[in-house]
């Protein structure tokens, strides 16, 4: 079956640095990607990857290993307004998104 | 641009009542959906359309039905509410199949079913 495998709930302290594992398993593959959710409000999408490696954009990377089924997004300079629900979504090879649960990322003063 | 809209925010049904749920987009998108979100579970595509006229089940289609008569409107029907019908629901956008996964969505209507 097809699955998507992320923490339920993280905690981290406002200034530092987080990372938010996601393992997949989907027939075939076409992309791996994250969004944001606020408490309340619709998903907004964060990234991208199909390649293996580390995608950069401002104090947000997300990073893709096909080989493994694995993928993260790091968030540097952590800022109260990044705590959120972040969403891990794989596409299969039919272009069908398969959601992950979500990670509750809570950050802290 | 407004986006994606919902209507209604809200909604409180008592268990066979029907409703419709509106959703436009004025992205000029051909592709629109509509998901269920629920406690613990990631978002479930309940039906979705590739185009004007036409329309297509998803993962969780039972107790819905869905028209699009025109582009920019997707519609999502309940004829006969029940209370597993409680949720959240979000209608989303895109422009084609390769770029199905950067979706745009409307800011969701919450349905409670009594």
């Amino acid at each position: 079956g097809q699955n998507i495998d992320q923490p339920t709930e993280m905690t981290a302290t406002e200034g530092a640095i987080v990372q938010i594992n996601c393992t997949y398993q989907t027939s075939g593959f076409n992309g791996l990607f994250w969004y944001q959710q606020h408490a309340g409000e619709a998903p907004t999408f964060l990234s991208y990857n199909v390649l293996d490696g580390l995608e950069e954009k401002g104090r947000f990377s997300s990073f893709l290993s096909r080989s493994k089924g694995y993928s993260y997004l790091l968030l540097k300079e952590l800022q109260m307004k990044d705590s959120a629900s972040y969403l891990c979504v794989s596409m299969d090879s039919n272009y069908q998104l398969i959601w992950g649960a979500g990670t509750k990322l809570i950050i802290k003063p | 641009n407004a986006g994606v809209t919902q209507t209604p925010k809200f909604r409180v049904l008592k268990t066979g009542q029907s409703m419709t749920l509106l959703c436009a987009q004025d992205m000029n998108h051909e592709y629109m959906y509509w998901y269920r979100q629920d406690p613990g579970m990631g978002l479930r595509l309940i039906h979705y359309s590739v185009g004007e006229g036409t329309t297509a089940k998803g993962e969780v289609p039972d107790g819905y039905n869905v028209s699009r008569l025109k582009k920019q409107n997707f519609l999502l029907g309940l004829e006969s509410a029940a209370p597993s019908q409680t949720s959240v629901y979000f209608c989303a956008s895109s422009q084609g199949q390769r770029e199905t996964g950067e979706l745009f969505f409307g800011e969701g209507s919450r349905l409670t079913v009594l």
